[in-house]
């Protein structure tokens, strides 16, 4: 079964631009997670889709925003760049199912802002 | 205020030596709790998931073990090697209503593995 994958894999910005990250999550999962991380802060949560609908939402600025298609793969979008938004952005995919369920990630999105 | 704190921050250790890394939480209410590794450059992946009934769970050379009552939970590597130098992750799951979750992550342990 192929894991997550998310594209691109790299990407430079300028500040003020805009950017869409894409991520196909393993087959069969219907929830996708979004997350930021820097060195300093960790993996912050941005938000969480499930059948097409954010079910979860982190503390970031609505200049980041997401989706998710009908066949789960989801999109995040990030309006007017600023530096600080430089970071690896990971997708995360898991079924849905009633007990704990283990999140499968991406390889990430690595973003640079200059 | 949901948090949960890892220590130490960084760890080096000569290869085929054991180490336990450390994670204390202040969630509420709890559902579980993960130990994530994170190689450079990846995404993390899991290792183990524990739920409140459960002591101790292994992977491997990897056994995490969780104390609910003093709200901590120790990873245990054991004859380590070059390929376990990573980022270790603490997630604790919170549960919400319905079918809603929470996930706490802590800021990770970075474990240098040297010959």
């Amino acid at each position: 079964k192929a894991g997550v994958t998310q594209t691109p894999r790299y990407l430079i910005k300028t500040r003020g631009q805009q950017v869409t990250l894409s991520c196909s999550p393993i087959s069969g999962h219907r929830s996708v997670s979004w997350y930021q991380q820097t060195p300093g802060q960790g993996l912050q949560f941005l938000f969480e889709y499930f059948s097409e609908t954010q079910r979860n939402k982190g503390n970031f600025p609505g200049r980041f925003s997401g989706r998710q298609f009908s066949n789960s793969r989801s999109e995040m979008n990030v309006s007017t760049l600023e530096l600080g938004d430089s970071a690896l952005y990971l997708c995360a995919s898991s079924a849905f199912v009633t007990g704990p369920e283990t999140q499968y990630f991406g390889p990430g999105t690595r973003l640079l802002v200059l | 205020k949901n948090q949960v704190e890892q220590s130490p921050q960084s760890l080096i250790i000569l290869e085929g030596k054991n180490c336990t890394l450390q994670c204390n939480y202040t969630v509420s209410p709890f559902s579980n709790l993960r130990w994530y590794k994170q190689d450079t450059g990846r995404g993390p992946v899991s290792l183990t998931i524990m739920t409140f009934s459960e002591n101790t769970k292994s992977n491997g050379r990897y056994t995490a073990t969780l104390d609910a009552d003093t709200k901590q939970s120790s990873l245990h590597i054991t004859a380590s090697q070059l390929s376990d130098s990573a980022s270790y992750i603490c997630v604790v799951s919170a549960r919400g209503a319905g079918n809603n979750r929470k996930l706490i992550w802590g800021l990770g342990t970075s474990l240098a593995v040297n010959p």
